[in-house]
């Protein structure tokens, strides 16, 4: 069965950064297209951007230029989300969701604390 | 970029009552509107795709409609489970937008 597992939980100090990572099994990975999606803490849903997992072309939505960066290994059919130089306000739920007609596979979410 | 405006932000309601949910597209999309819910802690789960289609697995109490810029979700006999918030999406174009939210709490 298809299934996207994310990284763990991540605390950070400002300024650092972070890697998140969603790693694929139960279809072929290159196929479909993986998005990226934000959800600070009491929020709605934010569509970051995403990548072409045939390409490694990515994406970003307004405001997710800069210090996100979507990223593949397609030998381990692993997509990756790096965030640099984090603030305060980057603290929030990352989603993987995998791009198709049918929108149904979403990874169980990392959550990005940024703390001192 | 698409503007896709939920109403209500909020609603209470009592087990067993019909609900519905409204998601306005700021230019047409077609049928291109999902409808996901989501449980606090948890990610969100799709319910209706293509503005109509009932996700394998959703109970048949679920309901979508509409096409364009106007669209519906319903909640025919509301079960203590559907107690969450539900969002709609834009999947016509890029970026990918979503509604604000609407929450339904237990009155």
């Amino acid at each position: 069965q298809v299934q996207l597992v994310q990284s763990g939980s991540e605390l950070k100090k400002p300024g650092a950064s972070v890697k998140v990572s969603c790693k694929t099994s139960g279809y072929t990975f290159t196929n479909y297209a993986m998005n990226w999606m934000r959800q600070a803490p009491g929020q709605g849903l934010e569509w970051m951007g995403w990548i072409n997992t045939n390409n490694g072309n990515p994406t970003y939505a307004q405001g997710f230029t800069g210090r996100f960066v979507f990223s593949l290994d397609t030998s381990v059919s692993t997509a990756y989300l790096q965030i640099s130089s984090l603030k305060a306000e980057d603290t929030a739920v990352y989603y993987c969701t995998r791009e198709d007609m049918v929108p149904s596979y979403w990874g169980q979410g990392t959550l990005v604390t940024v703390s001192s | 970029d698409i503007q896709m405006t939920q109403s209500p932000s909020s609603l209470s309601a009592s087990v067993g009552d019909r609900v519905t949910i409204t998601c306005r597209a700021s230019q047409t999309i077609s049928r291109y509107l999902n409808w996901y819910q989501q449980q606090p802690g948890k990610a969100p789960k799709l319910l209706i795709y293509a503005a109509s289609g009932l996700q394998s697995g959703v109970p048949s109490r679920f309901s979508g409609s509409g096409s364009g810029t106007d669209f519906t979700l319903t909640i025919n006999s509301l079960q203590p489970e559907d107690f969450a918030t539900y969002y709609c999406q834009q999947s016509h174009s890029y970026p990918r937008t979503f509604g604000g939210g609407t929450k339904v709490e237990i009155k």
